[in-house]
This record gives structure tokens, C-alpha cells and sequence, in this order.
């Protein structure tokens, strides 16, 4: 398994502007996923994020509208940028610390809230 | 693209009985993880299925992936409320697609 923390955990933002999240691991993993959850709705994978390349996106997303660094095999962050009311949501990074098993460990999420 | 549906969306039940989710796929899958997300949290791993007709348990779970693999289920014995919140399982077509959650269920328990 692995512990990971994000943060902020909630934050209310202006449309508009731009919010950035950090999603800490405490061991080192090869890849981490960053996922949306909106109000009462199953989980939709964003993009993946692997150290020292580019992240992949995923149908609907691109990185003009969430760019993802990856510093690090502990690290990552996901930025909303521009953000509207439609992107209120929870977001939530997820590691495999097994390695391409599939068994996704979630972060708390951040709960995102724009006015 | 990969279609993952579960049913019901939502049961009540009252605490002592069983609940059943289903899930199916649109496309064969590699295999199907299930996961516990309570009101306020975030998913938590339960249970992975990996062969055709797996059939695994914990304690009053049980999981099952279908002779096909496009199916799977999970059944509670006796409810009780530590066992609200939603279900999801969560697969991963054959040919490297991408790992889908299903649309989950919704359980509630009263006591």
C-alpha cells in the first residue's frame, strides 16, 4: 500500500483564476494519476503522470487547462487553470505502488469549488 | 470507448440484510478492482480479480469476475452500517486501455 497526502484538502476559488495541488507519496512510485470526481459521479481519469516525462492526457483534457509537474518519484502537482463553476470539483491523485497491477491507492482528494 | 455500468445505482437496505452490486463491462477486461468510498472520503482499494470465474472472499464479502470477463459482482452478507457508502469497480480493457471506473452503488444501511 502507500500513504499520500494532497493539499489544499477544499478550497473556493474565483472563476477565473488559477488553483494548484499537491499530491505527496510516502514511498517512490513510477507513475501517479490524477482523477476528477464531480458531485455524486463515478471517477474520471485525468491524466498520468510519470517522472522526468510529459503527462498523458486523457480524452477531454489538455494541458493548456490542467499542467501536471512531476519533479520527483514521491511528487507531483495538478494545476487548474482558468478555472470556471464547471470545474468544481474533487480532485484526487492515485498511485500503484505495485507497478502496472492496476490497484489504485487514493490520495484524501481536494475539494474544489468555484464561484 | 470502454463502457463500465453498475446496477443498481442506489439500494437502502435495513442492517442484517444482503446487498448485491453488479457490474458490466462493454469489452473484455484483464481485470476488475472493486473499491469503497464512504460519504466524505476517498476510494479505498478492496479487491482485485484477475482469472475468469474468481470467486474471492473478505469476511462477509464476496467478489466474483465473470466466466467471460465483462462481469463481476459483489455481494454483503447481513449488512451492517460500517458498510455504507458507494462501490466501485473499476476495470481495465484488454490491449493497454485505460483503467475505468464503473458508474458505482450507492448503498445505505439503516440499523
Amino acid at each position: 500500500s502507500a500513504v499520500i497526502s494532497q493539499k489544499p484538502s477544499r478550497d473556493i476559488c474565483q472563476r477565473g483564476t488559477s488553483l494548484t495541488i499537491q499530491c505527496q507519496v510516502d514511498s517512490q512510485v513510477t507513475m501517479m494519476f490524477w482523477y476528477r470526481q464531480q458531485p455524486g459521479q463515478s471517477l474520471t481519469l485525468i491524466a498520468t503522470a510519470n517522472q522526468g516525462s510529459e503527462a498523458t492526457y486523457e480524452s477531454g483534457f489538455v494541458i493548456d487547462k490542467f499542467p501536471i509537474s512531476r519533479p520527483n518519484l514521491t511528487f507531483s502537482t495538478l494545476t487548474v487553470s482558468n478555472m470556471s463553476p464547471e470545474d468544481s470539483s474533487i480532485y484526487l491523485c492515485s498511485v500503484d505502488p505495485s507497478g502496472g497491477t492496476d490497484t489504485q491507492y487514493f490520495g484524501p482528494g481536494t475539494r474544489l469549488t468555484v464561484l | 470507448g470502454q463502457q463500465v455500468m453498475q446496477i443498481p445505482q442506489y439500494q437502502h437496505v435495513q442492517e442484517g440484510e444482503d446487498f448485491t452490486t453488479y457490474c458490466n463491462s462493454s469489452t473484455t477486461l484483464s481485470n476488475i478492482q472493486w473499491y469503497k468510498q464512504r460519504p466524505g472520503g476517498h476510494p479505498v482499494f478492496l479487491i482485485q480479480l484477475v482469472k475468469s470465474g474468481e470467486v474471492k472472499k473478505q469476511k462477509r464479502l464476496t467478489f466474483q469476475f465473470g466466466e467471460a470477463k465483462k462481469n463481476s459482482s459483489l455481494h454483503i452478507t447481513a449488512t451492517q452500517t460500517t458498510d455504507v457508502g458507494t462501490y466501485f469497480c473499476a476495470g481495465r480493457g484488454t490491449g493497454f486501455q485505460k483503467l475505468v471506473f464503473g458508474t458505482g452503488t450507492r448503498l445505505l444501511v439503516s440499523p
